[in-house]
């Protein structure tokens, strides 16, 4: 089955705990990108990969980082968490062309204490 | 980047059409319009997309205008599953500019 995972699906954790949300999907797509939701602000993208080596910033990327070392696999990184960091995170993935769609993962709740 | 504009919520009875309107009065001539919709607080769902043209599919339809400025996304027949958040979004080739916006939340009454 064509699905994007996530994991951990839940996580509490405490300010500057290092931690790491993995990404893998299984339909060879070039395109992944992290997104987080917060209330009243929808879905923000943090970074997103055109291929493997090739990440860039989004539109909310302080505090996160990412590697894309294979082309399944796009995780992200909380080197140092805080508490506005607290969120539901979304990977997704495509082939990275305006006529494909994105297929989003399940999401992550963090809730960092 | 274009942005565009949606109401905040609207209601449909359950059977009836559900049409959802879309401003996206800055929209690019390279620019696609994508509608996704989240139920709860899973991960969004693609429904459907198009560039020019009215486009069909077994979920829904989506109608742009002739000026590409704005566009609706109808369900012909809505389902309580129908119940969501539905999100336009216009975005050119790479998906690096993708943005989400607020939706409509849609809810479908019995």
């Amino acid at each position: 089955e064509a699905q994007v995972t996530q994991n951990p699906r839940y996580l509490i954790t405490v300010t500057g705990k290092k931690l790491t949300v993995t990404c893998s999907q299984n339909m060879n797509h070039e395109y992944m990108s992290w997104y987080r939701q917060d209330p009243g602000l929808g879905l923000r993208q943090i970074y997103y990969s055109m291929n493997v080596e090739v990440t860039d910033k989004g539109d909310v990327p302080e505090g996160y980082k990412v590697s894309r070392k294979e082309k399944r696999n796009f995780p992200l990184i909380l080197e140092s968490p805080s508490p506005n960091q607290t969120s539901l995170y979304f990977c997704a993935s495509s082939l990275g062309l305006a006529e494909e769609t994105q297929y989003f993962g399940p999401g992550t709740r963090l809730l960092v204490l | 980047d274009a942005k565009t504009t949606q109401p905040p919520s609207m209601d449909c009875a359950e059977g009836r059409a559900a049409n959802l309107p879309c401003n996206h009065s800055t929209i690019s001539g390279n620019e696609y319009v994508y509608w996704y919709r989240q139920i709860h607080s899973q991960g969004p769902q693609y429904i459907i997309h198009g560039l020019k043209n009215n486009e069909t599919n077994e979920m829904a339809s989506l109608i742009i205008t002739e000026d590409r400025k704005s566009s609706t996304l109808i369900l012909p027949h809505a389902t309580l599953r129908d119940t969501a958040v539905y999100y336009c979004i216009v975005s050119a080739y790479n998906f690096n500019k993708f943005y989400f916006g607020s939706g409509t939340k849609l809810n479908v009454k019995p």
